[in-house]
């Protein structure tokens, strides 16, 4: 059960748009629609942002957008704002009735 | 609202057992999987341990399989973790988290606690 794969930082000014990707293999991120992603602020809890893809909780952002091709899901962030600085983790099935997470990526808005 | 409140955490030898508890309001209890969640000082998230809303779907991660035991009391709101033969790599803030429906292996959790501190000494 390895974490899937996150760039381990990105960053980007206020106004830009960033995308953080979550690599994964057939057995997992390509087999499920079912990657979701979270925000996590220092000291606080996760935040569910999008789930089953690409699908936005009530409350979230439409500057939040999740997308998938194969093994690989991506969260896009438009519009950045100061606010979004946090670690992002994705999060998906892998089968056997586990699941896992992505080693998470530390987004620094500049 | 939907409110987790974990407890049963703590400073434990390295071998002993702990059982956290989690007491969940604000929704219908029975209606949502749970999951046990964790992260280990400074490191990211790991999934622990998953239980569908019937007790009838059950999982675990690899390392905690045959140590840990999740369980729910649906009458009384409330979620477990049986932690047995803790070890120093189980030292991490233990978050109980609400399912987006019945089934942990198809939903991922929406709401999420504060967690409790457990630390394992060796």
């Amino acid at each position: 059960q390895s974490a899937l794969t996150q760039p381990a930082s990105v960053s980007g000014s206020p106004g830009q748009s960033i995308s953080i990707s979550c690599t994964g293999t057939s057995s997992d991120v390509g087999s499920y629609n079912s990657v979701s992603w979270y925000q996590q602020q220092p000291g606080k809890a996760p935040k569910l942002m999008i789930y089953e893809d690409n699908k936005r909780p009530s409350g979230v952002s439409n500057r939040f957008s999740g997308s998938k091709s194969g093994n690989t899901a991506s969260l896009t962030i438009s519009g950045l704002q100061a606010e979004d600085e946090a670690d992002y983790y994705c999060y998906s099935y892998a089968g056997s009735n586990t699941l896992i997470f992505g080693g998470g990526t530390k987004l620094t808005v500049l | 609202e939907v409110q987790l409140v974990e407890s049963g955490g703590g400073l434990v030898q390295s071998g002993r057992s702990l059982r956290l508890s989690c007491a969940a309001s604000g929704f219908t209890f029975d209606d949502y999987a749970m999951h046990w969640v964790r992260q280990a000082p400074g490191k990211g998230l790991e999934w622990v341990s998953g239980i569908s809303w019937n007790s009838g779907n059950i999982g675990y991660m690899d390392s905690v399989k045959g140590r840990f035991t999740i369980s729910r009391d649906n009458a009384k709101k409330s979620l477990f973790l049986q932690m047995n033969s803790l070890r120093a790599d189980d030292t991490a803030l233990y978050y109980c988290a609400k399912s987006v429906s019945l089934d942990y292996t198809t939903s991922c959790p929406d709401y999420w606690g504060q967690g409790t501190l457990v630390s394992v000494s060796s």
